[in-house]
């Protein structure tokens, strides 16, 4: 069954960028089906959509990060990745992959989520 | 950007008990193509969020016929009718009619 594992360096300096994968296993990264997502919460808080991309690379950003994240997919590696330029603390938070349902470029909900990857933004 | 209200912020029930949480948007989550595109998910304690229901009222896959969502326009409730042990962790809404995608702030269930 598919899975979803996230990665990354778990403590990120202040001002620099702050870089996560997603990878996917045991199943297809290009399904006409799905974007694939990258949600944030912070220590405590809530969920925080960050952006989905498709497999053909098509991507949307949340508005309050789009000056800073870029969302890229490599499907020869079966992977998603996210770059989060010029952190602060308010960046600190456990990072989740998940896939989403889309259908003729509308998102949907998601449906599978990985277990997520710890950020500390901290000098 | 659609703001999502969730209450209460917390709630403590009894096993065997109903609860009910009111999920309020600040924009129609009424699509142009007729649909309503509202979703509960919930996390439980150490792990990711699971999609409860889809499209107000759709179980997801596997989800007990104990959970139940309702509502339209701005205004939606998730129903538990019997409350279970397994059934603690942190709602949210969330919705996806208009971006950025936006989820409510969530609301803590415990026994």
């Amino acid at each position: 069954h598919l899975q979803l594992q996230e990665s990354g360096p778990g403590l990120v300096k202040p001002s620099e960028t702050l870089s996560l994968t997603c990878t996917i296993s045991g199943g297809s990264i290009s399904s006409n089906s799905h974007y694939w997502g990258w949600i944030r919460q912070p220590p405590g808080k809530g969920l925080e959509w960050i952006g989905s991309i498709y497999y053909s690379g098509n991507t949307y950003y949340s508005s309050s990060l789009k000056s800073r994240v870029t969302i890229s997919v490599d499907t020869s590696k079966s992977q998603v990745s996210l770059k989060v330029n010029s952190v602060t603390a308010a960046d600190t938070a456990l990072y989740y992959c998940a896939r989403q349902f889309s259908w003729y470029y509308d998102l949907y909900y998601f449906d599978l989520w990985g277990q997520g990857t710890p950020v500390t933004v901290s000098s | 950007d659609v703001v999502m209200t969730q209450t209460p912020l917390s709630l403590s029930v009894t096993p065997g008990q109903p609860a009910s949480i009111s999920c309020k948007s600040s924009q129609s989550l009424l699509h142009g193509d007729g649909k309503t595109y509202l979703y509960w998910y919930l996390q439980k304690p150490g792990q990711s969020p699971k999609l409860l229901i889809y499209e107000v009222s759709n179980r997801f896959s596997g989800v007990p016929e104990r959970f139940s969502g309702s509502g339209s326009g701005t205004d939606f409730t998730l129903k538990i009718s019997r409350v279970e042990a397994d059934d603690v962790g942190v709602y949210y809404c969330m919705q996806s009619v208009h971006l950025p995608l936006t989820f409510g702030g969530g609301t803590k269930v415990d026994i």
